[in-house]
């Protein structure tokens, strides 16, 4: 089974700060790659897939790269409304998916 | 708007049996893929099971041969039955679409619905 790590589990920002998160797989998975945002009390939102492309809607200040088993997510100039906790997923073993263990951004 | 509804959650005692439920108003359920995937109360995502639009499915080790996906594309339902139900079973159940010809990412999602198994 493939797992998925993401780091760190929390960072703290303030606005405008820029933020990466890192995911990394445990074999390789191309760009089989997804980036979530999630906030309290709400399903899940799609930011990126195949590892760098921005999902329709969402702010250009997200962006994803990486592929082999090392990925990132940044955000580029933090927006109060970017505080929330984001996920990778790995769709290579697909139909199976795995999910990161999440990372939360918090205010600083 | 495209928009999933997941019923069927409730509180269920240890080894009993829930059936969850995800509609929509007739495009993404009957014409795509779909998925359930669950979270624990305060932790990550957990992929739980899939299937394709013509019935083929799929299941995560923890809950093959108790949990079962079906479809009714008359009904644009997809269906999550679950027997044999355990405290680790205890989460909020999304249904969600994956996104077919594309890279297996789940674009739409339900809202979820709470299950707590418990004594």
């Amino acid at each position: 089974d493939i797992q998925m790590t993401q780091s760190p589990s929390s960072v703290s920002a303030s606005v405008g700060d820029r933020v990466t998160i890192t995911c990394r797989a445990s074999q390789g998975i191309s760009r089989w790659l997804a980036w979530y945002q999630q906030k309290p009390g709400k399903a899940p939102k799609l930011l990126i897939y195949a590892a760098s492309s921005l999902q329709s809607g969402v702010p250009s200040r997200f962006s994803g790269s990486g592929s082999g088993t090392h990925f990132t997510l940044t955000i580029s100039s933090l927006q109060p409304e970017d505080f929330a906790t984001y996920f990778c997923q790995q769709s290579n073993s697909f139909p199976l998916l795995t999910f990161g263990g999440g990372t939360k951004v918090e205010i600083k | 708007e495209i928009q999933l509804v997941a019923t069927g959650g409730g509180l269920i005692q240890p080894g009993g049996s829930l059936r969850l439920s995800c509609a929509d108003s007739g495009f993404i359920v009957s014409n795509n893929d779909m998925t359930w995937v669950r979270q624990a109360p305060g932790k990550g995502l957990e992929w739980v099971s899939f299937i394709y639009s013509g019935g083929t499915t799929y299941y995560a080790d923890s809950v093959k041969g108790r949990f079962t996906i079906s479809r009714d594309n008359s009904k644009n339902t997809v269906y999550l039955q679950m027997n044999s139900l355990g405290a680790e079973d205890t989460a909020i159940y999304y249904c969600a679409r994956v996104r077919s010809g594309s890279y297996g990412e789940v674009d739409y999602w339900g809202q979820g619905t709470l299950v707590t198994v418990s004594s």
